[in-house]
């Protein structure tokens, strides 16, 4: 079942800030995070376990609410190459390494 | 660092032909899957493997076979092309190792397209 992204797209200036969400309706084991941009292959941010961790990477952080089981990217003082479209991909325990992901925002910074 | 390798990066096919899309990874990983992408769909499983000899089915699995009979390969096999089978195809395969912190890699994609 396909996690649930919010907003299904977001138009920055650069230097502003945005939050991405992701939920499930199931319980997870963690949350992985991509950045696509277009005509190329998605790469990898970040992965968030159960337990409710808050990771970071550049201007990038994210954390993970198991009781609520979201995640949230938050993307600080954005740049120019922030822009493209960002994916959460969800894993459930006992899924044999299965990632579902979710329908994508997508993140446009304007200079 | 060659990756995950798809061949072919683009693709025209006719609609009933059959084709094999071919993937390769050189980092020993046990996890390999494919994917497809459609506008506004997200990245969708179609099969995916635990490893050698072991395969199974993602969410769109139908019109489409797999095999994986080493570690390296997971080639993923159209019978019987259809129109909507026109999509973006990745590639991507994972480490399990000892615990499930291990990010997945992608290919560069085989962008195909069905007449």
């Amino acid at each position: 079942q396909q996690p649930v992204q919010s907003p299904q797209a977001v138009i920055l200036r650069e230097g502003e800030d945005a939050v991405i969400n992701c939920s499930s309706s199931k319980a997870l084991y963690s949350v992985h995070w991509y950045r696509q941009k277009h005509g190329e292959a998605p790469v990898f941010l970040m992965i968030l376990l159960k337990g409710g961790e808050q990771k970071g990477h550049e201007k990038i952080s994210a954390s993970f609410n198991e009781k609520k089981q979201q995640s949230s990217l938050y993307l600080t003082a954005s740049q120019l190459s922030y822009s493209g479209t960002y994916f959460c991909g969800t894993e459930r325990g006992g899924s044999n390494y299965k990632l579902t992901f979710g329908k994508g925002t997508l993140l446009t910074v304007n200079p | 660092n060659a990756g995950v390798t798809q061949t072919p990066k683009f693709q025209v096919l006719k609609t009933g032909q059959s084709m094999t899309l071919q993937c390769a990874q050189d980092m020993n990983h046990e996890y390999m899957s494919w994917y497809r992408q459609d506008p506004g769909m997200g990245l969708r499983l179609i099969h995916y493997s635990v490893g050698a000899g072991i395969t199974d089915q993602g969410e769109v699995p139908n019109g489409y076979n797999v095999s994986r009979s080493t570690t390296e390969d997971f080639p993923l096999r159209l019978l019987s092309a259809a129109p909507s089978q026109t999509s973006v195809y990745f590639c991507a395969s994972r480490s399990t190792g000892t615990t499930s912190n291990q990010p997945q890699h992608f290919g560069d994609g085989t962008r195909l397209s069905i007449l």
